[in-house]
């Protein structure tokens, strides 16, 4: 069974750019939720979607936007990039709320 | 609201001997408890979840993990270390706060094992 991908896995932007983070999810899970991870914050939850319909969201500006397509797969986007979005962006699906999470490796994100 | 706390940002053990990483958590709902493990340059692992069953729940990898609700603690142990266990330990919480489930993490516990 595929487990969760995430591409890229690596990325330097400039700022001000915008980036598009993807994520393909275990097959026959719905629900997709991505986490930005940084030494100063830790693991910080961003949003997460379920069936095309964003369900839940963090406490991130709205330059953080994301979708989810008919076949679960998600992406995520990050427009006007500011130095402090270097992170680590992590991908997860789920098959419910309460079953846990599984991860992707992430995409490790530059901002320069 | 619900939240959580790692008592330790590092543990040091010895290979063979016990481990014991610590987490309390603070929920006004029957909430999901769980830990992952990650290591470098890698995402995170599911290691076991506490959803309402039962109190002891075993995970991979030789871990388990009590729930106490009258200490609101989440504590992960293992009766013997390996080299491998060497990583970053989440404690993460769940619950229908606000009507929805968004899970808390912990800030991590680095555990170091010595050979």
């Amino acid at each position: 069974k595929a487990g969760v991908t995430q591409t890229p896995r690596y990325l330097i932007k400039t700022r001000g750019q915008q980036v598009t983070l993807s994520c393909s999810p275990i097959s026959g899970h719905r629900s997709v939720s991505w986490y930005q991870q940084t030494p100063g914050q830790g693991l910080q939850f961003l949003f997460e979607y379920f069936s095309e319909t964003q369900r839940n969201k963090g406490n991130f500006p709205g330059r953080f936007s994301g979708r989810q397509f008919s076949n679960s797969r998600s992406e995520m986007n990050v427009s006007t990039l500011e130095l402090g979005d270097s992170a680590l962006y992590l991908c997860a699906s789920s098959a419910g709320q309460t079953y846990g999470y599984t991860f992707g490796s992430g995409t490790r994100l530059t901002v320069v | 609201a619900q939240s959580v706390t790692q008592l330790d940002s590092h543990v040091s053990v010895s290979e063979g001997t016990p481990v014991l990483l610590r987490c309390n958590y603070s929920s006004s709902y029957s909430p999901s408890l769980f830990w992952y493990v990650q290591h470098p340059n890698k995402g995170l692992q599911l290691l076991l979840k506490y959803t309402s069953a039962a109190t002891l729940v075993k995970g991979i990898n030789g871990f388990e993990a009590e729930f106490k609700k009258s200490e609101t603690s989440f504590h992960l142990t293992k009766p013997s270390a390996h080299m491998s266990d060497a990583a970053e330990y989440f404690c993460v919480v769940s619950d229908r706060s606000g009507g929805s489930y968004i899970p808390t993490f912990g800030r991590g516990t680095s555990l170091i094992v010595h050979p």
